[in-house]
C-alpha cells in the first residue's frame, strides 16, 4: 500500500527567506504526487501536482516541488517565504493503477516577520 | 456544482447516537474520498468510491462506519453507535478520472462533536 511521510512537524522560516518542506513517498509503480495547502479554519487547497514529464513542477502562489524518483522525494520549495504561507501543508499520493489518495500527517509552517 | 458540498457544516451528537454526513461531489467527478481530520492531526484515509468498481474500505476504522454512494453521485457516511472518540471533521473530496486532471477537490468538511 502507498504511504507518504513529512519528516517535520513544523518549519519555521523567516520571511524573505527560502523554504523547504519534505516528503517521502512509498507506492507501486510510478506516483502521482500533490501538495495541498490548508489555512486556518478554511478547507483544503490544492497547490501542485507531479503526474509525468519534468521532475520540476511548478504551482500556486509561487511554490514549486521536484520529483526525485531515486530518493522518492517530492520536496515542497519557495524561493522566498511570506508571512501568508504560514499555513499546515500536506503531501500526498497515489499509483497510477488508480488506487486511494493518501496523505502525510502535515507539516506546519510558520514564517515570521 | 461549482465545488464539493458537504452537510452539515456542524453536527453535534449524544454518544450512541447514529449520524449521516452527506457528500455531494463535482458533478461528472467519478472519484469519491473520506477522510477524517481530528484536532491537529493529519488526514486520515477512510474510504475511496471509484466509478463502478467496488469501494475501498480499508480506511474504516471500526465496523461502525459505513458509506454509500447512490447513482455514481452524493455519498453518504454513516457512523452508528458514535463514540467520543469520533468527534473530528470529517471531509469528501472527488476527483476526475483524466491522468492530467486527477487532483482531489476537498468540501468545507462536517465538524462532528459526540457528547
Amino acid at each position: 500500500a502507498q504511504s507518504v511521510a513529512q519528516p517535520e512537524d513544523q518549519v519555521n522560516v523567516a520571511e524573505g527567506n527560502p523554504l523547504t518542506v519534505k516528503c517521502t513517498y512509498s507506492v507501486s509503480g510510478n506516483p502521482y504526487l500533490f501538495w495541498y495547502v490548508q489555512y486556518p479554519n478554511r478547507g483544503l487547497q490544492f497547490l501542485l501536482k507531479y503526474i509525468t514529464g519534468d521532475n520540476l513542477v511548478k504551482g500556486s502562489y509561487g511554490f514549486e516541488a521536484e520529483f526525485n524518483k531515486s530518493q522518492t522525494s517530492f520536496h515542497l520549495k519557495k524561493p522566498s517565504a511570506l508571512v501568508s504561507d504560514s499555513a499546515l501543508y500536506f503531501c500526498a499520493v497515489r499509483d497510477q493503477a488508480g488506487t486511494a489518495l493518501i496523505f502525510g500527517k502535515g507539516t506546519t509552517l510558520s514564517v515570521s516577520s | 456544482g461549482a465545488g464539493v458540498s458537504q452537510s452539515p457544516s456542524n453536527k453535534v451528537t449524544e454518544k450512541g447516537k447514529d449520524v449521516e454526513l452527506r457528500c455531494d461531489p463535482i458533478s461528472g467527478h467519478t472519484a469519491l474520498y473520506w477522510y477524517r481530520q481530528s484536532l491537529g492531526q493529519g488526514l486520515e484515509f477512510l474510504i475511496y468510491f471509484q466509478g463502478n468498481s467496488a469501494p475501498d474500505k480499508s480506511g474504516l476504522p471500526s465496523d461502525r462506519f459505513s458509506a454509500e454512494r447512490t447513482g455514481g453521485s452524493v455519498s453518504t457516511l454513516t457512523i452508528q453507535r458514535t463514540q467520543q472518540e469520533d468527534s473530528a471533521v470529517y471531509l469528501c473530496a472527488s476527483s476526475s478520472v483524466g491522468v492530467m486532471n486527477t487532483e482531489a477537490f476537498f468540501g468545507q468538511g462536517t465538524r462532528l462533536t459526540v457528547v
